[in-house]
C-alpha cells in the first residue's frame, strides 16, 4: 500500500506562474519530508526538506508547506522556469528510518 | 497501487563480508530497475540501471565488481555489496519502472536498506 501518494501524474504551467505540486501521506509517524527533482536518465537530486516541527520551509523559488492535520505537503515553485521541467518526487520518513516515495509528478513549464 | 519492496530493511555486517539486498516489484513487471545510494545531504546518487536478462549499466565512478547487480526476473533485482567496508555504510534505495504508455512512465521507489559496516 502506498504510504505516500502524488495523485497528479502530470502538471503544465506557464513560465513565470506558480507551480504547485501536491503530496499526501497516510502515516502520522512520519516526521521528515523531502522533495526531489529528477531529469531523464539521471538520479533524483535533493530540492528541499521539512521536518514535522515546521509548517513551512523556503529556499529561493522553492517553498514546501506541511499540513500535519491533513497529512498533506505541497511544493510551490515561483516563478516557474522552463528548466524546472522535470519529474518531482516527494518522500517521507521517520527520521533515520526507511523512506517512502511518491510516484512522481511530471512538471512541464511552457515558455 | 504498485509497490516495491526491499529486503532487508536494515543490515549490520563486519568489514570484509558481502551483503545482498533484494528489490522486488510486488504487483507489476519491471523491465528496468534502478539502484541508488543516499548520501548524508539527502541526494540520491544513481549507481546503476538494471535491465532484466542483461548486464547492468553502471554510472561513472561506481565499481561494478564491488556492487554486483543481478536482475534475474521481471520482479526481482539484487544488489550485492562485496567485501564491504565502513565507507560503504549508507542507505541503498531501488526503484522500478512501470511502462504505462501514459505521460511519463511511472517510477516506484523501494523503502531503502540501511547498511552499516562495522
Amino acid at each position: 500500500d502506498q504510504q505516500v501518494k502524488q495523485n497528479s501524474p502530470s502538471l503544465s504551467v506557464q513560465e513565470g506562474r506558480i507551480s504547485i505540486l501536491n503530496c499526501d501521506y497516510t502515516n502520522s509517524m512520519f516526521d521528515y519530508f523531502l522533495w526531489y527533482k529528477k531529469y531523464p536518465a539521471e538520479g533524483p537530486t535533493f530540492l528541499i526538506s521539512i521536518s514535522s516541527i515546521k509548517d513551512k520551509n523556503e529556499d529561493g523559488r522553492f517553498t514546501v508547506f506541511l499540513n500535519k492535520s491533513a497529512k498533506h505537503l505541497s511544493l510551490h515553485i515561483v516563478p516557474s522556469q522552463p528548466g524546472d521541467s522535470a519529474v518531482y518526487f516527494c518522500a517521507a520518513s521517520r527520521t533515520g528510518n526507511q523512506f517512502y516515495f511518491g510516484t512522481g509528478t511530471s512538471l512541464t513549464v511552457i515558455p | 497501487g504498485a509497490v516495491v519492496s526491499q529486503h532487508p530493511s536494515r543490515v549490520i555486517c563486519k568489514s570484509g563480508t558481502s551483503v545482498k539486498i533484494e528489490c522486488r516489484s510486488l504487483d507489476f513487471q519491471a523491465t528496468t530497475m534502478f539502484w541508488y545510494r543516499q548520501f548524508p545531504k539527502q541526494s540520491l546518487m544513481l549507481m546503476a540501471t538494471s535491465n532484466e536478462g542483461s548486464k547492468a549499466t553502471y554510472e561513472q565512478g561506481v565499481e561494478k565488481d564491488k556492487f554486483l547487480i543481478n536482475h534475474a526476473s521481471l520482479t526481482l533485482s539484487t544488489l550485492t555489496v562485496t567485501s564491504a567496508h565502513p565507507e560503504d555504510s549508507s542507505f541503498y534505495i531501488c526503484s522500478a519502472e512501470q511502462l504505462t504508455g501514459l505521460v511519463g512512465d511511472t517510477q516506484y521507489f523501494g523503502p531503502g536498506t540501511r547498511l552499516t559496516v562495522l
